[in-house]
């Protein structure tokens, strides 16, 4: 079955390291999206990409940093310049050509010990 | 970017009631999305409006999206404790797919 697959579904990171989540569909969209949630709030967009190799800022793109060499997968790396990256992310794609609605990943939870 | 408003912020009904979340911008609506979350869980897809005046239902779930196209409400009748959760909305900007969400509302049903 086709569908958007996010790991680890839980990550601890100690302060001032990097840590990379993983999104990868099979889906053959052309658009990936990542998204952070904090409890009680809704999502905010980080990143996005439309097409491999470009990607473009969402709304709160500071501290992380992302690629898109391949159409199946737009990791997301979460930096030591993030001051509070304790939250629940997520992973979405979408057919741009086409109109299948955005598709979610079940998410990964980091935390900072 | 867009900005949505969705009210109320949480929902606490008894089962076997009805029930309306809203979804407001300030800016029209390019493609509006509903979703529900359960807590710590991804996103489902529960409908998608284009169109001014256009309404879509799913078992006993409707929305609409009114003709100015900057309000969207969600409408649960008769509710069951299966559809407690988060509900999102959702929009796209003109001729962009980059969807931004509103904050979402909580909805407890109580058997």
């Amino acid at each position: 079955d086709g569908g958007i697959t996010q790991s680890p579904k839980y990550l601890f990171r100690k302060e001032g390291q990097n840590v990379t989540l993983s999104c990868e569909q099979n889906l053959n969209h052309d658009a990936m999206y990542w998204y952070r949630q904090d409890p009680g709030q809704g999502l905010r967009l980080i990143y996005y990409s439309q097409i491999v190799n470009d990607f473009q800022k969402g709304d709160i793109a500071e501290g992380y940093s992302v690629s898109r060499e391949k159409k199946e997968s737009f990791p997301l790396t979460v930096t030591s310049a993030q001051k509070n990256p304790t939250a629940f992310y997520l992973c979405a794609s979408i057919d741009i050509q086409g109109w299948s609605g955005y598709t979610f990943g079940s998410g990964t939870r980091l935390t900072v010990v | 970017s867009q900005e949505l408003e969705q009210s109320p912020q949480s929902l606490i009904v008894q089962e076997g009631k009805n029930l309306t979340i809203n979804c407001t911008s300030s800016k029209t609506l390019y493609g509006l999305y509903w979703y529900k979350q359960k807590y710590g869980e991804g996103l489902i897809f529960l409908m998608m409006l284009q169109k001014g005046g256009e309404e879509k239902s799913h078992e006993k779930i409707t929305a609409k999206l009114d003709e100015k196209k900057q309000q969207s409400s969600l409408h649960i009748t008769a509710s069951q404790p299966s559809h407690a959760g988060i509900y999102l909305c959702g929009a796209d900007s003109y001729n962009n797919n980059d969807m931004r969400f509103g904050a979402g509302t909580r909805l407890t049903v109580k058997p």
